[in-house]
C-alpha cells in the first residue's frame, strides 16, 4: 500500500523567501506524481504534473523535481507572495485508474 | 475550460434522508472520481469511471452508490447515511490515461445530523 509522507508539515515565511516542500513515498511504481494547492474549504488546484520519466518540471516560479527510484519528490516555490499561502499536497499516480495516493499536506504561510 | 462544477455547495441530511452529489465537466475527460475529506486530513479516493463504467470502487460501504450517466455527468446518491459520513466530497476528472492531470471540482460540503 502506497504511503506518502510529507514534511514539513506547516511552514511560515517571509515574503520573498523561496519554499521548499517536501514529499516521499513508499511504493516507486508510479506512472506520476500531481502537485496540488488547496485553500481552506476549497477544492483542490493541480499545480503540476510529473510523468514518472521525467526528473523535473516547471511552471512559472513553481518547480518540482522527481526522484522515483528514492521514493521522493520536491516542490520548490520561488520568491513567496501572501497570496501562496495554502496546503500544498503531493500524490503519486498509479497505472490503474490513474489513483491517486494524497500526502497530508504542508501547511504554507507566507507572511507580508 | 478546465472547470469541474459540483452541486450542491453545502448539504445537510438526517441519517434516514436520501439526497444526490452532481458532478459536471465539459472537458471531454472520459475518467471520472470522487473522494472523500475529513477536516485536516488529504483526499481519499473513493470511485473511478472510466468511460462511464465503474473501474475502482474503494470498498466504500453501499450507503454511498455511484453513478455515470454520461460521459460528462457523475452523480453520488447517499442513503442512510452516518455522522461520520460528515465530509467535503470532491469531484475530479481527466484524460482517460495513466499520466493525465486530474481537474477538481470545488467540493460539496456534506452534514449528517
Amino acid at each position: 500500500k502506497q504511503e506518502v509522507t510529507q514534511i514539513p508539515a506547516a511552514l511560515s515565511v517571509p515574503e520573498g523567501e523561496n519554499l521548499v516542500l517536501n514529499c516521499s513515498f513508499t511504493d516507486s511504481a508510479i506512472y506520476n506524481l500531481q502537485w496540488f494547492r488547496q485553500d481552506p474549504g476549497k477544492g483542490l488546484t493541480s499545480l503540476l504534473l510529473i510523468q514518472s520519466s521525467q526528473r523535473e518540471q516547471t511552471s512559472g516560479r513553481l518547480n518540482a523535481s522527481l526522484d522515483k527510484s528514492s521514493g521522493r519528490s520536491t516542490l520548490y516555490i520561488a520568491a513567496s507572495q501572501p497570496g501562496d499561502s495554502a496546503t500544498y499536497l503531493c500524490a503519486p499516480g498509479k497505472a490503474a485508474g490513474n489513483k491517486l495516493t494524497f500526502g497530508g499536506g504542508t501547511r504554507v504561510l507566507v507572511k507580508p | 475550460d478546465t472547470e469541474v462544477t459540483q452541486t450542491p455547495k453545502h448539504l445537510v441530511m438526517g441519517m434516514t434522508n436520501k439526497k444526490s452529489l452532481k458532478c459536471e465537466q465539459h472537458m471531454g475527460h472520459r475518467a471520472m472520481y470522487w473522494y472523500k475529506q475529513k477536516a485536516k486530513k488529504p483526499p481519499e479516493l473513493m470511485f473511478v469511471y472510466s468511460y462511464e463504467k465503474l473501474s475502482i470502487n474503494e470498498s466504500v460501504p453501499s450507503r454511498f452508490s455511484p453513478e455515470c450517466p454520461n460521459s460528462s455527468l457523475l452523480n453520488l446518491h447517499l442513503h442512510a447515511l452516518q455522522p461520520e459520513d460528515s465530509a467535503l466530497y470532491l469531484c475530479a476528472s481527466s484524460q482517460a490515461g495513466q499520466i493525465d492531470t486530474q481537474y477538481f471540482g470545488p467540493g460539496t460540503r456534506l452534514t449528517v445530523l
